[in-house]
């Protein structure tokens, strides 16, 4: 089955650095990818949908300049947080759609704190 | 994409049905019905998902209503591990933009 590769599954930083986060579609050639958030408690909250070759659409609110996302392959999509601060700590889940349109699978999410 | 309404938290007995109920009142001619679920911690796992008619897999049975304003997300035997947040998205399944927007879900707790 088609399976996400979300790395790294948890990491920490200080504040004002920067972190790359990679989602990977293993199996699959992944033509669109999403990244999501999730805050404790919370349900998972869309951030940008990126799709191969093309720039990432942002959902209201969300900064573009702080969220980096790059679709640099089919198989591969980042985000990157600039210049991070403690209230981006969260949970980030990306997920990827084949070409077939066949549904979406999710990667296994990263715990980034920001300290 | 049709917002859906899902009742917050539901406990079930081990070993019994699980009956999640979902409202999608304004869903579109052309919107699927997905069920994702997410264990603590972890991302969203892929349950079922079903456009007009019944869908039955491994895991679980998907009943959709002839109005497609409603469905039903059945486990048939609960177990301690479908302890989860299950949620119910409508989404448009062809549509290369088609985003999974998700709601609050329903907490499932299952119990001994």
């Amino acid at each position: 089955g088609a399976v996400v590769s979300q790395h790294p599954s948890r990491v920490i930083c200080k504040s004002g650095t920067s972190v790359k986060i990679e989602c990977r579609s293993l199996d699959f050639q992944a033509t669109t990818m999403f990244w999501y958030r999730q805050f404790p408690k919370q349900s998972l909250m869309l951030m940008a949908t990126s799709n191969e070759g093309s720039k990432a659409t942002y959902e209201q609110g969300v900064e573009k300049d702080k969220f980096l996302i790059n679709h640099a392959s089919l198989t591969l999509s980042t985000l990157t947080v600039t210049s991070a601060h403690p209230e981006d700590s969260s949970f980030y889940i990306c997920s990827a759609r084949g070409r077939q349109g066949t549904g979406y699978t999710f990667g296994s999410g990263t715990r980034l704190t920001v300290v | 994409d049709a917002k859906t309404t899902q009742p917050p938290s539901m406990d079930c007995a081990e070993g019994r049905a699980a009956n999640l109920p979902c409202n999608h009142s304004t869903i579109s001619g052309n919107e699927y019905v997905y069920w994702y679920r997410q264990i603590h911690s972890q991302g969203p796992q892929y349950i079922i998902h079903g456009l007009k008619n019944n869908e039955t897999n491994e895991m679980a049975s998907l009943i959709i209503t002839e109005d497609r304003k409603s469905s039903t997300l059945i486990l048939p035997h609960a177990t301690l591990r479908d302890t989860a947040v299950y949620y119910c998205i409508v989404t448009l399944l062809m549509d290369s933009w088609g985003k999974f927007q998700f709601g609050a879900g329903t907490q499932v707790v299952v119990t001994p």
